[in-house]
C-alpha cells in the first residue's frame, strides 16, 4: 500500500516561513491535499489539488507538488497557525484503493 | 453551508458492534459528485480513513477495516452510518463523519463533522 511520510514536528519563529513536507513515491503524480488540525478540533482543509486554497484561507499557505515530495508551505507564520498539518491522497495504484493520510507534523511557533 | 453532525453511543462494550450516524443538513446528500467517508482518530496519533459511500451505495473500505466495517446511506433522512463489529480497546478513538469530493482519481474532505468520541470498554 502507498505510505506517506511526513516529519513528526517543525519549528519556526514568528514571521518566518514554515515548510512541511510529505513524501511518497512519485508523489507528483498524484494530487495531495493538506488539513490544519488544532487541538480538540476537527481537521480543517487548507489546501487541495496540490496548490489549490479553499476560500477562507490566507494567502500565506500554499503547496507544491514534484517528484517524490509535497511540501506545504506557510509564509509570516502567526501563534494561530500551530496545529498539526496532515497530507493526504487518494491512492487508486493499489488494490483495492483508497484515502491514505501522512502520519502527520506539529507545527510549533516559537 | 453544508454541516455534518456525528451521533452514537459514546461507549461501546468489547466484542460489540460500534454504531454511528452522520446527519448532513445545508444540502442534499444525493446532490453533487460526493463520496461520504468515516475517518477517526486515536488520542494523540493521526487520522485513519475507514471507508466511504456513495450515495447509490457504492462503498470502499480501508483494507485493515474491511471485514469489520459496513456503511449505508439514508438518503430519506440524508444521513449515512457506520457499523463497526467486535469491537476491542483498539477501536478507541474521535470518529469523525466527512464530505468527500472526487474528480477522477482525486479524493479530498471538505467539510467535516465535530468528531464524537468512542470508548471501548467494558
Amino acid at each position: 500500500s502507498y505510505v506517506l511520510t511526513q516529519p513528526p514536528s517543525v519549528s519556526v519563529a514568528p514571521g518566518k516561513t514554515a515548510r512541511i513536507t510529505c513524501g511518497g513515491n512519485n508523489i507528483g503524480s498524484k494530487s495531495v491535499h493538506w488539513y490544519q488540525q488544532k487541538p480538540g478540533q476537527a481537521p480543517v482543509l487548507v489546501i487541495y489539488y496540490d496548490s489549490d486554497r479553499p476560500s477562507g484561507i490566507p494567502e500565506r499557505f500554499s503547496g507544491s507538488n514534484s517528484g517524490n515530495t509535497a511540501t506545504l508551505t506557510i509564509s509570516r507564520v502567526e501563534a494561530g497557525d500551530e496545529a498539526d498539518y496532515y497530507c493526504q491522497v487518494w491512492d487508486s495504484s493499489s488494490d483495492p484503493t483508497g484515502v491514505v493520510f501522512g502520519g502527520g507534523t506539529k507545527l510549533t511557533v516559537l | 453551508q453544508v454541516q455534518l453532525q456525528e451521533s452514537g453511543p459514546g461507549l461501546v462494550k468489547p466484542s460489540q458492534t460500534l454504531s454511528l450516524t452522520c446527519t448532513v443538513s445545508g444540502g442534499s446528500i444525493s446532490s453533487g459528485s460526493y463520496y461520504w467517508s468515516w475517518i477517526r482518530q486515536p488520542a494523540g496519533k493521526g487520522l485513519e480513513w475507514i471507508g466511504r459511500i456513495y450515495t447509490s451505495g457504492s462503498t470502499n473500505y480501508n483494507p485493515s477495516l474491511k471485514s469489520r466495517v459496513t456503511i449505508s446511506v439514508d438518503t430519506s433522512k440524508n444521513q449515512f452510518s457506520l457499523k463497526l463489529s467486535s469491537v476491542t480497546a483498539a477501536d478507541t478513538a474521535v470518529y469523525y463523519c466527512a464530505r468527500g469530493c472526487i474528480a477522477a482519481d482525486i479524493y479530498y474532505f471538505d467539510y467535516w463533522g465535530q468528531g464524537t468520541l468512542v470508548t471501548v470498554s467494558s
